[in-house]
C-alpha cells in the first residue's frame, strides 16, 4: 500500500506564477520529508527537505510546508520558470533508512 | 566525485533471459539502495544495503530477483528469468551516514523485456 501519495499526476502553470505540488502520507512515524526533481533520462536529484519538527523550510524559489496533523506536505515554487518543468517526487522516511516515494507529479511551466 | 554510476543505461532482452544491472555508489557512502520506477507505483524500494550487508529486501518482488554487494564500490541486481512485467527503470542510489542525508541517484537503467 502506498504510504506516500501524490494524487495529481500532472500540473500546468504559467511562467512567473506559483506552482503548488501536494503530497499526503499515512505513516505518523515519518520524521523527515524530501522533494526530488527528475528530468527525462536522468536520475532524481534532491531539491529540498524538511524535518518533522518544522512546518516550513525555504530555499530560494522553493518552499516546503508540512502539516503534521493533516499528514500533508506541499512544495511551492515561486516564480515558476520553464526550467522547472520536470517530474517531482515526494519522499518520506521514518527513523531509520528506508525512504518511501510517491508516484510523482509532472510539472509543465508554460512560457 | 563522479556520482552514482549505473550500467547499462538501456537493456533490451527477451523473456526468460538473465539480466544483470550494475551500480557503483559514491565513494564513502555506506548505504546503497535499489529502486524500480513504474507508472503505477512510482519509485519502489527493492532492497538496501548498509556496509555491504543487505538490510531489507522485503521489496524484492520475487525469487527471480537477487542483489549482491560484494564490496563497498559495487553492487548488482539480477533478474533470472526475466519477464515482460519486469520492464521498468531501475535506479541505484547511495547516501552517507548522516541522519538527514539525502539519497543520491544514478541515471537509471531502462530495462525492456520483450
Amino acid at each position: 500500500d502506498q504510504q506516500v501519495k501524490q494524487n495529481s499526476p500532472s500540473l500546468s502553470v504559467q511562467e512567473g506564477r506559483i506552482s503548488i505540488l501536494n503530497c499526503d502520507y499515512t505513516n505518523s512515524m515519518f520524521d523527515y520529508f524530501l522533494w526530488y526533481k527528475k528530468y527525462p533520462a536522468e536520475g532524481p536529484t534532491f531539491l529540498i527537505s524538511i524535518s518533522s519538527i518544522k512546518d516550513k523550510n525555504e530555499d530560494g524559489r522553493f518552499t516546503v510546508f508540512l502539516n503534521k496533523s493533516a499528514k500533508h506536505l506541499s512544495l511551492h515554487i515561486v516564480p515558476s520558470q520553464p526550467g522547472d518543468s520536470a517530474v517531482y517526487f515526494c519522499a518520506a522516511r521514518p527513523t531509520g533508512n528506508q525512504f518511501y516515494f510517491g508516484t510523482g507529479t509532472s510539472l509543465t511551466v508554460i512560457p | 566525485d563522479a556520482g552514482v554510476i549505473q550500467s547499462p543505461r538501456h537493456e533490451v532482452t527477451e523473456m526468460g533471459q538473465e539480466v544483470t544491472l550494475r551500480c557503483k555508489p559514491i565513494s564513502g557512502h555506506d548505504y546503497l539502495f535499489w529502486y524500480r520506477q513504474t507508472m503505477m507505483r512510482g519509485l519502489e524500494l527493492l532492497i538496501y544495503f548498509n556496509n555491504n550487508v543487505p538490510i531489507d529486501d522485503s521489496g524484492m518482488p520475487e525469487d527471480r530477483f537477487s542483489a549482491k554487494m560484494p564490496n563497498a564500490s559495487f553492487s548488482t541486481l539480477k533478474i533470472q528469468p526475466s519477464e515482460p512485467r519486469d520492464s521498468a527503470v531501475y535506479f541505484c542510489a547511495s547516501r552517507g551516514g548522516l541522519v538527514t542525508g539525502e539519497l543520491f541517484f544514478g541515471e537509471g537503467s531502462r530495462l525492456t523485456v520483450l
